[in-house]
């Protein structure tokens, strides 16, 4: 089965930039999407097909996917932003949807 | 406006069957290329992917829970259902629906998840 791994928690103080990875063997050529969960809530999608934007998600939020790694990027750290994110990809090879692990934002 | 809705019991037992009922506004489980999704997440825990069907009622399921699942369709009543069968404590999760959207890039078609219910949760215990 395909793995994606994401580091557990990322902490980042207002106003910086925080950068969270998902890795995955040749991620590069699959599209990725990821999805901001806040506590209590359910999952919503920040950035989609590697880097678009749904209406509504702010331009902080960016993404990027080359060889092993996607990052998903959140410039101007806002408070609000604190949550779990979760990239996915559509793993052909078994017709499976496969997230990653998840990470936990902490705005310092 | 999209919406999903997910319903179900609260509690069930060890053993048991689960039955869960996503009830979607807003499109149509007949539109073209669309498709609704399944996903689990049990407490303190990552998302976990159950299982999708689309209009033209092609299925695919997790490969390590396919043996548990049933994933259907009601297209009039915009109801899609799945089933989990001999649910055990270590089921106990939050369970979403979720659309599954087709995208064009430029030479190739994707879908993503794009919007989803508030979810339902479902605990196992006798």
């Amino acid at each position: 089965s395909y793995v994606l791994t994401q580091p557990p928690s990322v902490s980042v103080a207002p106003g910086q930039t925080a950068r969270i990875t998902c890795g995955g063997n040749n991620i590069g050529s699959k599209s990725v999407h990821w999805y901001q969960q806040k506590p209590g809530q359910a999952p919503v999608v920040v950035v989609y097909h590697d880097s678009d934007r749904p209406s509504g998600i702010p331009e902080r939020f960016s993404g990027s996917n080359s060889g092993n790694t996607a990052t998903l990027t959140i410039s101007r750290v806002e408070a609000g932003d604190e949550a779990d994110y979760y990239c996915q990809v559509w793993h052909t090879s078994s017709d499976e949807w496969v997230f990653g692990g998840g990470t936990k934002l902490t705005v310092l | 406006q999209v919406t999903l809705k997910e319903s179900g019991p609260v509690l069930v037992k060890p053993t048991e069957t689960l039955t869960l009922t996503c009830t979607v506004s807003g499109f149509s489980l007949s539109d073209a290329g669309m498709a609704v999704s399944w996903i689990r997440q049990p407490p303190g825990k990552a998302l976990e992917w159950l299982a999708h069907i689309f209009s033209n009622d092609e299925k695919s399921y997790s490969t390590s829970l396919k043996s548990r699942l049933t994933i259907s369709k009601d297209t009039s009543k915009s109801q899609v259902v799945l089933t989990m069968t001999n649910m055990d404590p270590v089921d106990s999760a939050t369970f979403y629906c979720s659309r599954i959207q087709k995208a064009a890039a430029s030479a190739y078609y994707y879908y993503y998840m794009d919007v989803w219910g508030k979810g339902t949760t479902v605990t196992v215990s006798s």
